[in-house]
């Protein structure tokens, strides 16, 4: 299944299959992405990060894919499980201009849904 | 648990009352975070302190809001004159700084403090 950024925020699976949730971001000199999972109740837990010197990342039945051109992140699990059900926020670092450099924005975020 | 942790998870309040939440990092992370989250919207950064120096403050950071770290370990934020529109779950993060330009950055978040202002 897959998502496509702000107009389809869930996305419903069957379990096993692969997923792929999409994020558009804004700022074309952001340099540093994180894709982070949010269960109800809980606070966001890191799961991969990319820096724009890379286009592809992979970790523990995740990659991330980056394409700059485009501004479009994207996140995808293989052989989706329930427990991968939660809501999935790609966050943006932007560099410093008047800031630090050390702020994270943070898309609406998609809800996945894995179905036994 | 090593984790960051907030306090309290709850809070409810009526409107005009002060609150203070805090947040105690992972012992090792000089850097702290704090956000704010509504229902299906992504967190949005408030401030960022490195160790006791609170570098960056958000617009969303009224003058009723404020954040301190006194000793660069545990945080507190408080809100004076509590609004209906304050309404939302507060998440503290924290991180190290890299060692390395170009080095991870990753910020652990704690569960947050759900505040109802009623």
């Amino acid at each position: 299944g897959e998502s496509v950024g702000l107009h389809l925020p869930t996305l419903s699976v069957q379990e096993g299959d692969n997923s792929i949730i999409n994020c558009a971001y804004s700022n074309s000199a952001s340099d540093y992405f994180i894709w982070y999972k949010q269960e109800s109740g809980k606070g966001p837990q890191f799961i991969i990060d990319i820096r724009s010197n890379m286009d592809k990342r992979q970790g523990q039945r995740v990659t991330v894919l980056l394409n700059k051109t485009v501004k479009h992140l994207s996140l995808q699990i293989a052989a989706t499980q329930p427990g991968d059900s939660a809501v999935y926020f790609c966050a943006e670092n932007r560099p410093a201009i008047t800031n630090t450099g050390n702020q994270f924005y943070f898309g609406t975020g998609t809800s996945l849904t894995v179905i036994p | 648990d090593t984790g960051v942790s907030q306090n309290p998870r709850h809070k409810i309040t009526k409107r005009g009352q002060n609150v203070t939440f805090r947040c105690d990092p992972i012992s090792e992370h000089n850097r702290l975070y704090w956000y704010r989250q509504t229902l299906g919207q992504g967190p949005e950064f408030l401030t960022y302190f490195q160790n006791e120096a609170q570098l960056e403050k958000s617009r969303l950071l009224s003058d009723r809001f404020s954040a301190e770290r006194p000793k660069g370990s545990f945080s507190t934020l408080e809100i004076q004159r509590t609004e209906q529109g304050d309404s939302a779950m507060y998440l503290c993060a924290s991180s190290s700084e890299p060692r390395l330009a170009g080095g991870q950055d990753i910020q652990y978040f704690g569960a947050g403090t759900r505040l109802s202002v009623l």
